[in-house]
């Protein structure tokens, strides 16, 4: 089965830090995917990945980058922590033709 | 730009009954659609996968069908359990990289 791994499932830190969330696969999967979810809102695409080195913005990217070092894994960073972050995200992975595969979510909460 | 479109947004049923989920979809040009399910506080778990050449795909009491020509996706849950309360949540893998577009999801309560 596909494994895609974050690093952490609860997170607290302060405004103003420079947060790393970290997301490993397993599968070789090609796209890598972070989204955030907030109620009533949804799952919003934050960045995507297509190979290494590669990175696409998703609809809400103002606040974070990513980076694709090797393929098994995808960093969302936020650069400067703001209260209006805090909130799940989600990692995916997926290969050109199937499906996605998600983590166990990090619920980040910024205080 | 793709739009996935999930109706209901909320169901409550008692337990035993059979029910549909809907998703739409506004660009028929998908690789293949999803169907997820996520409990509270947790990620998603993958479920049904139907590629673009599929008509259906069927696990256990879970029957999903897409209609590309109408932009539709239905999941079919029979005979359903308490346990099967969870957000239902559908979504296609479209767009020139691949991107997955979900819905909003349906929440679904089975009662005993």
């Amino acid at each position: 089965d596909v494994k895609v791994t974050q690093s952490s499932r609860y997170l607290v830190k302060r405004t103003g830090e420079k947060v790393f969330l970290e997301c490993v696969q397993d599968m070789d999967h090609e796209n890598m995917f972070w989204y955030r979810q907030d109620p009533g809102l949804g799952l919003r695409l934050i960045y995507f990945s297509y190979d290494v080195k590669m990175k696409e913005k998703g609809d809400i990217p103002e606040g974070y980058s990513v980076s694709r070092e090797k393929k098994e894994r995808f960093s969302l960073i936020l650069e400067s922590a703001s209260t209006n972050q805090t909130s799940m995200y989600l990692c995916a992975s997926s290969s050109w033709t199937g499906g996605g595969h998600f983590g166990d979510g990090t619920r980040l909460s910024i205080l | 730009k793709q739009e996935v479109t999930q109706i209901p947004a909320a169901l409550s049923v008692p337990e035993g009954e059979n029910l549909v989920l809907n998703c739409s979809f506004t660009d028929s040009a998908i690789y293949n659609l999803q169907w997820f399910r996520q409990d509270p506080g947790k990620g998603l778990t993958s479920l049904l996968l139907i590629q673009s050449s599929q008509r259906e795909q069927t696990s256990g009491r879970l029957n999903a069908s897409l209609d590309k020509s109408s932009g539709r996706s239905t999941l079919y849950i029979a005979a359903s359990q308490p346990g099967d309360s969870a957000t239902y949540l559908c979504a296609a893998l479209s767009g020139g990289y691949n991107k997955l577009i979900f819905g909003a999801g349906t929440r679904l309560a089975v009662h005993p």
